[in-house]
């Protein structure tokens, strides 16, 4: 099973709601991270996880915030964005590890998210 | 800090013809080196990887790419687009150190004509 599953697949929310973003893998991978990509560029790094700790923050807005409940799981909390917020956030995972070859990362479907 | 630089944001190729998406990129360490695509509306798939292995690296798809470490280059061709080629191109790049950061090029969306 080489799948990364993200839910929902579409969401849309308001300037004052609260939701969040689920990603899960089942591949054993030890680092888990969240993109942002905007239509026509590449996914911005936001986070990423190794071993279940947060280890990269690219200075992303309090308004998004992380969460790695166990190595299989990763949220995103959102709260209070904007309407420049929307866009498709990506979800991947790869080995803990970089020694050998297993060294890329497996990216989810994506949810497409719009702030009203 | 590691980049990578795809040169030309569309290339238009017909069916049948030779594929060439340039990507170069700039690190202070040996890098790993990939190449993705995205189909609308989907995630990353990955095509192939360089992790220092073989320079030539062969994909999915009939994908291939060359790593030269002399032009700093990592192009990926394919000998024969298809219709179904038709898609985004990400080049991306991480240090092989301990580092997670997978960074990605500008992107080439890829245009193939009947």
């Amino acid at each position: 099973d080489t799948e990364v599953t993200q839910t929902p697949k579409h969401l849309v929310m308001g300037m004052t709601n609260k939701k969040s973003l689920k990603c899960e893998q089942h591949m054993g991978h030890r680092a888990m991270y969240w993109y942002k990509q905007k239509a026509k560029k590449p996914p911005e790094l936001m986070f990423v996880y190794s071993y279940e700790k947060l280890s990269i923050n690219e200075s992303v807005p309090s308004r998004f915030s992380p969460e790695c409940p166990n190595s299989s799981l990763l949220n995103l909390h959102l709260h209070a964005l904007q309407p420049e917020d929307s866009a498709l956030y990506l979800c991947a995972s790869s080995q803990g590890t970089l020694g050998g070859g297993n060294t890329e990362a497996f990216f989810g479907q994506g949810t497409r998210l719009t702030v009203v | 800090a590691q980049s990578v630089t795809q040169l030309g944001s569309h290339v238009s190729v017909s069916e049948g013809a030779l594929v060439l998406l340039r990507c170069n990129y700039s690190s202070s360490v040996p890098p790993y080196l990939f190449w993705y695509v995205q189909y609308p509306n989907q995630g990353l798939q990955l095509l192939l990887k360089y992790t220092s292995a073989a320079t030539l690296v062969k994909g999915i798809n009939g994908f291939e790419a060359e790593f030269k470490k002399s032009e700093t280059s990592f192009h990926l061709t394919k000998p024969s687009a298809h219709m179904s080629d038709a898609a985004e191109y990400f080049c991306a790049v991480r240090r092989m150190d301990s580092s997670y950061k997978l960074i990605f090029g500008s992107g080439t969306r890829l245009l193939v004509r009947p």
